[in-house]
């Protein structure tokens, strides 16, 4: 089956530090999604891309659709305490009725 | 802002016991999922349902049953729950369209321990 590997499994930051993760899958996709998930909560979205190449901020976040289709990056700059939880990648490739496949997460811990 | 609904939000069986997770979501959304997260491993499908009246199994559905209720409503049954089965449940939606694979909203999740 799909698999997503995502990377780093775990980031501690200094408060201010720019942060990266990626996630690379063994098959293309059509759509690649990033969640943020805190504590005691569900996985909300923070962005969607759906097209290779493309490049899309939310803030202080960026995320990019790779130019392969099998890989996605996330990029947040000047963390804040905030910014803490888990983030995962999805990715997609059936349209309509979809088969999201996640990646294990990167957990961001942030030192005030 | 409801969103999407999950109950009960943490609940303890014991091996062999059965139990219903609720779901409902208020967005007239085509597409209901059932996830179950474990430690290290991510989110894993266990059920999805495209649309009103049909289901199909996911990555996980061994040891569990869902019913598409109508289009708001989609449950997920644990028939004779197992120690493997402690994990958190996570109900979500989707708006399905033909063209783009659109993004899936989860509720708050539901803490099972089977003991």
């Amino acid at each position: 089956g799909q698999q997503l590997n995502q990377s780093p499994q775990s980031m501690f930051i200094q408060e201010g530090e720019d942060v990266s993760m990626n996630c690379t899958s063994s098959s293309i996709f059509n759509t690649w999604l990033w969640y943020k998930q805190e504590p005691g909560e569900g996985p909300v979205l923070l962005i969607a891309l759906y097209k290779a190449g493309e490049l899309t901020s939310n803030g202080r976040l960026t995320a990019q659709f790779g130019i392969t289709r099998k890989d996605s990056f996330l990029n947040i700059s000047a963390s804040i305490p905030s910014d803490v939880g888990i983030y995962f990648c999805a990715g997609a490739l059936i349209q309509g009725a979809q088969k999201l496949v996640f990646g294990q997460g990167t957990r961001l811990t942030i030192n005030p | 802002n409801a969103g999407v609904t999950q109950t009960p939000k943490f609940q303890v069986l014991k091996t062999g016991q059965s139990m219903t997770l609720q779901c409902a979501q208020d967005m007239n959304h085509n597409s209901m999922y059932w996830y179950r997260q474990d430690p290290g491993m991510g989110l894993r499908l266990i059920y999805y349902s495209a649309s009103e009246g049909t289901t199909d199994k996911g990555e996980v559905p061994n040891g569990y049953n869902v019913s598409r209720l109508n289009k708001r409503e989609f449950s997920l049954r644990l028939e004779s729950a197992a120690p493997s089965q402690t994990s958190v449940y996570f109900c979500a939606s989707s708006l399905r369209t033909g063209t783009f694979v659109n993004t899936i909203y989860f509720g708050e999740g539901s803490w099972l321990t089977v003991v």
